[in-house]
């Protein structure tokens, strides 16, 4: 399968500080990735869709202004959280649309968040 | 609103025997649907989709069924083994939603010995 890597894979932050994510597609190029959060035993929410090239689309009750997205190249999308806060402390997974299959989405691992 | 629905949050099978997982999802617009597998703090490794146009899909261990005027799939593993438990996820797609994931709950299965 495609393979999709997120770095860094758990963070530490002081509330206030700005956090940025990384999300690489690293033998597949992707034009679209998105952006979910899941919280403990919850299922995976879609925060964003992220093209390469354009403006992130984000879901409904998802800050743009705190979650910037940047799909700077086919292989690459950042999400930085922006003044974060406690409650942004959360596990910020990734995925990018390619490979085989129409809607087939590759996750990366995952990055966890702790705002203290 | 939760459009895909997976009802039971857990699942216990002996190794060996097969592991049925039920999603059911409300919106008429889906046509396209995964199942992904899920370790705790990992992504999602995806397993098998299938298409609205087709009413199953068979893959080694996993096989999808799809009963579209009961809006409802199904993944079955046989025979089940111990690396098989994780939380397993149903997802799905409409056409128009530009590959956008609506998912489940999850069903956390568990393979005993």
């Amino acid at each position: 399968g495609a393979v999709v890597s997120q770095h860094p894979s758990r963070v530490i932050c002081k509330s206030g500080t700005s956090v940025k994510i990384e999300c690489r597609s690293l033998d597949f190029q992707a034009t679209t990735m998105f952006w979910y959060r899941q919280f403990p035993k919850q299922s995976l929410m879609l925060m964003a869709t992220s093209n390469e090239g354009s403006k992130a689309t984000y879901e409904q009750g998802v800050e743009k202004d705190k979650f910037l997205i940047n799909h700077a190249s086919l292989t690459l999308s950042t999400l930085t959280v922006t003044s974060a806060h406690p409650e942004d402390s959360s596990f910020y997974i990734c995925s990018a649309r390619g490979g085989r299959g129409r809607e087939t989405q590759y996750f990366g691992p995952g990055t966890r968040l702790l705002v203290l | 609103d939760q459009q895909v629905k997976q009802n039971s949050p857990s699942l216990s099978v002996q190794e060996g025997r097969i592991s049925i997982l039920n999603c059911d999802y409300t919106n008429s617009m889906f046509d396209y649907f995964l199942w992904y597998k899920k370790y705790p703090a990992e992504g999602p490794t995806f397993l098998i989709s299938i298409s609205s146009i087709k009413d199953k899909n068979e893959d080694g261990r996993f096989t999808v069924f799809l009963n579209k005027s009961a809006k409802h799939l199904s993944l079955h593993i046989v025979p089940s083994q111990p690396g098989d438990s994780a939380v397993y996820f149903c997802a799905a797609s409409a056409t128009d939603s530009w590959g956008k994931l609506q998912f489940g709950a999850g069903t956390q299965v568990v393979v005993t010995p």
